[in-house]
């Protein structure tokens, strides 16, 4: 089964409206962290937001929010009033603390395009 | 500047031509790792690394070694390159194993001919 599932490959979202990344995990470890990653065209990756597994709130940071619903294996990467620079690949992660050893499983990515 | 640098940035090889892709941090970070992006695919991990002299098989290890004798370095080899290794290589680095922040270098892209 796949660790880390995005199911949008591409989304189009308007300049200046929010917009939510999808990203669902599968794991039968009590302790993991949650990641996203922005890969713009250049093509470094960038990290934007985590999450652990025990945190009680939801991870905030500037104008990127993660929406952890655990009992749903959901990790949804919310963009707060986007801007045309946010434009690139998104990539979710996790990494499996304690029966894997840390090791970590991306997913496939969704390509996000902000329209002017 | 707190990076992770990787070296060749790109790299035209043919089959069976030993590699080695070099990755460095100055961070002090003992967590180190390797990943191979491919369309599609997203990124894979190759090898990791706790500390040094330990390392540990990631998800797509086969054709692949690793060393860490140091704790800044963490080199990638390949002894006998196939055109299958064409890919985006990553190198990254965190605090601990169970860092928060993971740092990648810039990437490597690899051409196996």
């Amino acid at each position: 089964a796949q660790k880390i599932t995005q199911t949008q490959p591409g989304m189009f979202v308007q300049e200046k409206e929010a917009v939510t990344l999808d990203c669902t995990y599968d794991t039968s470890d009590p302790s993991y962290g949650l990641f996203w990653y922005k890969q713009p065209s250049s093509g470094e990756m960038i990290f934007l937001i985590y999450q652990g597994s025990y945190d009680q709130q939801n991870a905030t940071e500037g104008r990127y929010s993660l929406n952890f619903q655990k009992a749903r294996k959901s990790a949804n990467l919310v963009i707060s009033a986007s801007q045309l620079g946010d434009s690139a690949m998104y990539f979710c992660a996790m990494r499996e603390n304690a029966y894997n050893f840390n090791k970590f499983y991306f997913g496939s990515g969704t390509k996000l395009n902000v329209k002017p | 500047e707190a990076q992770v640098t990787q070296n060749p940035r790109y790299l035209i090889t043919v089959t069976g031509k030993k590699l080695t892709v070099t990755c460095s941090q100055n961070m002090n970070h003992e967590y180190m790792s390797w990943y191979r992006q491919d369309p599609g695919l997203g990124l894979r991990q190759i090898y990791y690394s706790m500390n040094v002299e330990v390392t540990d098989k990631g998800d797509v290890p086969e054709g692949y070694k690793v060393s860490r004798k140091e704790k800044r370095n963490f080199p990638l080899i390949l002894e006998s390159p196939s055109p299958n290794q064409t890919s985006l290589y990553f190198c990254a680095s965190s605090l601990s194993a169970s860092g928060e922040t993971q740092y990648f270098g810039p990437g490597t892209r690899l051409l196996v001919l």
